[in-house]
């Protein structure tokens, strides 16, 4: 297993166009997060699923962000009419969790959205 | 409201003894697990402790107490490469994680 793959690594985008990123977890890891990380800060939760279903999506969230994970493998992340304040490295995570709870998340490399 | 607040910086020298300390005020606190970032890189899993008390890893080791709402990540034999930023995690109702701001650790020659 070659751990959390996200793609694209980089992506620059016009203000107002919508983007996806996509995330591939560790294959047997049934959770799956994707947060954020701006320049000196920790990474801030957004929303996680456990398999397909999606459990929690932070209020901080604005509705232009959605997330899927079909059939509980891969993720996607669209944002829609990005906005400059969206800049930031998108990171998705996942776990192989009981009902206590996952002690460990593996992260991917992220995703470093630029909005101009 | 769940926060974490760690120190911003902290600068050693190689093979120092150094602690990274965090308070927590989280709702449905399961456990506090520590991670570690080099620049451009990902947060990678360092330790996690569910219960009160030390837990060790080679050269690092961590601490919780649930009682003070507080916990520690303790680096031994520092060298070079821990130069990183340093993430405590809290576990939330064993549903997600509420990462405090991080610190950064500067090993020094």
């Amino acid at each position: 297993d070659t751990g959390v793959s996200q793609n694209p690594r980089h992506k620059i985008t016009k203000r107002g166009q919508n983007v996806t990123f996509r995330c591939d977890p560790i294959s047997e890891h049934n959770r799956l997060y994707w947060y954020r990380q701006t320049l000196g800060q920790g990474p801030e939760f957004l929303t996680y699923f456990q398999n397909e279903a999606q459990l929690e999506k932070s209020r901080l969230l604005s509705d232009r962000f959605s997330a899927e994970r079909p059939k509980g493998s891969f993720s996607t992340l669209e944002i829609q009419r990005t906005e400059q304040g969206d800049s930031a490295m998108y990171l998705c995570a996942s776990s192989l969790t009981n009902t206590g709870g996952a002690a460990e998340a593996f992260f991917g490399q992220g995703t470093r959205l630029t909005v101009v | 409201g769940q926060s974490l607040e760690q120190p911003s910086e902290v600068t050693a020298v190689e093979g120092a003894i150094v602690q990274i300390n965090c308070t927590y005020q989280t709702s449905g606190f399961y456990g506090l697990s520590w991670y570690q970032q080099h620049d451009g890189g990902a947060p990678t899993f360092l330790s996690y402790n569910a219960l009160d008390g030390l837990e060790e890893t080679g050269r690092f080791s961590s601490f919780l107490s649930r009682s003070d709402s507080y916990g520690y990540l303790l680096l031994q034999e520092l060298q070079m490469k821990d130069s990183a930023s340093y993430f405590c995690a809290a576990n939330n109702y064993g549903q997600n994680f509420v990462f405090g701001p991080g610190t950064r650790l500067s090993v020094l020659p």
